[in-house]
């Protein structure tokens, strides 16, 4: 069975300010696929990255950066210098290979950057 | 990117009618959708798998009889919501899968479609 684990339910920081999002991932596929997505209060969810299991560069986007750890079965999310725009739910999710597409999502963790 | 659009966004329906959801994959084909639901403040859980051409999979605890789900061509999968009552009012959102990225797992959200039931 697949499970992503969001220890933190809510985050409050004021801009500027640095922030990371942990997230935690079982599975027992060899080959698999972590997202991470925004969801602001108008509901649709943006896409911000998918990694598959074979790559573990850290991955950079303007103020975005991802660091994929498989020894520790995580992929956390950071975000550098954060804006009020930045407020959000945000989830991660995991999905099996092959032909199980199936999208496991954590909890979320609700920012909210304070001007 | 690729397009996948809901319709309703939003729907507002009374206790025992029937509610019918789209979700049209606008350019790409897709022969696998799937359709979450999420209640506030919680997180998105997989309801159904929708496969083109054959029969839902649901997914343990939902009604295959209460939710819908019909795939009938590569570009439209619907959801309907029978006999909706009050405690079906969520966002209910699909995803698909395009067919020709089979294996990137690469995955394409509709808006969303938000139903309350009076």
């Amino acid at each position: 069975a697949q499970k992503v684990t969001q220890a933190q339910t809510e985050i409050s920081v004021v801009e500027k300010e640095d922030v990371t999002l942990d997230c935690v991932y079982e599975t027992r596929d060899t080959t698999y696929y972590l997202f991470w997505y925004k969801q602001p209060p108008s509901g649709e969810l943006v896409f911000l990255i998918r990694r598959n299991s074979f790559d573990e560069q850290n991955e950079i986007s303007g103020r975005y950066s991802w660091n994929f750890q498989k020894s520790t079965s995580s992929f956390n999310f950071t975000i550098t210098a954060s804006q009020v725009v930045d407020s959000a739910v945000y989830f991660c999710a995991l999905s099996g290979g092959g032909s199980n597409y199936k999208l496991t999502f954590g909890k979320g963790t609700l920012l909210t950057v304070n001007p | 990117g690729a397009v996948v659009s809901q319709h309703p966004s939003w729907v507002i329906c009374k206790s025992g009618t029937s509610v019918k959801i789209e979700c049209r994959s606008l350019d790409f084909q897709a022969t696998t959708m799937f359709w979450y639901r999420q209640f506030p403040k919680q997180s998105l859980m997989l309801m159904a798998t929708s496969n083109e051409g054959s029969k839902a999979t649901y997914e343990q605890g939902v009604e295959k009889d209460k939710f819908l789900i019909n795939h009938a061509s590569l570009t439209l999968s619907t959801l309907t919501v029978t006999s909706a009552h009050p405690e079906d009012s969520s966002f209910y959102i699909c995803s698909a899968r395009d067919l020709a990225l089979a294996n990137t797992g690469e995955l394409f959200f509709g808006e969303g479609s938000r139903l309350t039931v009076l």
